[in-house]
């Protein structure tokens, strides 16, 4: 079945402490990952795709298909990084479709 | 542009009530997509429409619920004699085709009394 998961429903850190947000996948064949990010008070924005290899907001993801994950890093965390982040992926060959299958989301906390 | 814009943010109904929730996509999307959130969960697909027609609604209950994108106006997501369980945050998003990212709206959090 596909399906994503985030374990890590709290992650907790202190500002300028290097941030790991943990995605696995299930999925046999070549997905599209993606990262979307949910401040407080404002709409689901996307954060991160795979293919696009960029880095924002200091974010960076790697797809890792042998681990079949794709985790967002950041090396120094900041207080306005404080939001609930989502993985979703969505399946290869849907591109008539396009649906996302998303994660249960980890509020990442910044603490000052 | 405004983005993709939902109305209402909060709607309540009681049981056996319909609900119409409606969502505007962003201005040159010709793709809508539905998604519920429940309690504690993440999003859940639930249909994918293009004007006029539904491409996938594989996530769709198969009882109660429908949705529509006319060629004038706003796609709509019905939910016939709502119950308890239909509560939720309903999630709209659009995108110019089906390989580009999808833009959210903010949602309808639906409660039933």
């Amino acid at each position: 079945a596909q399906r994503v998961t985030q374990p890590e429903k709290l992650l907790s850190v202190f500002k300028g402490a290097p941030v790991e947000l943990k995605c696995n996948y299930s999925y046999s064949g070549s997905p599209e990952l993606f990262w979307y990010v949910q401040y407080s008070r404002q709409r689901l924005q996307l954060l991160l795709r795979h293919i696009s290899r960029e880095s924002i907001k200091g974010f960076t993801a790697d797809l890792n298909k042998g681990e079949t994950s794709f985790h967002l890093k950041k090396p120094f965390a900041q207080e306005e990084d404080s939001a609930m982040y989502y993985c979703a992926l969505r399946p290869p060959g849907s591109s008539n479709t396009g649906k996302l299958i998303f994660g249960q989301g980890t509020t990442l906390q910044v603490k000052p | 542009n405004a983005g993709v814009m939902q109305n209402p943010r909060h709607l309540v109904r009681r049981r056996g009530q319909e609900a119409r929730l409606r969502c505007s996509p962003m201005k040159g999307h010709s793709h809508v997509y539905w998604y519920r959130q429940l309690p504690e969960e993440g999003l859940k697909f639930m249909v994918y429409l293009q004007k006029e027609n539904i491409i996938d609604e594989s996530g769709m209950p198969k009882e109660r619920f429908s949705a529509e994108f006319p060629k004038e106006g706003p796609s709509i997501l019905r939910i016939q004699q709502v119950v308890r369980g239909d509560s939720a945050a309903y999630f709209c998003a659009s995108s110019p085709s089906a390989d580009q990212p999808q833009h959210f709206g903010d949602g309808t959090r639906l409660s039933i009394l």
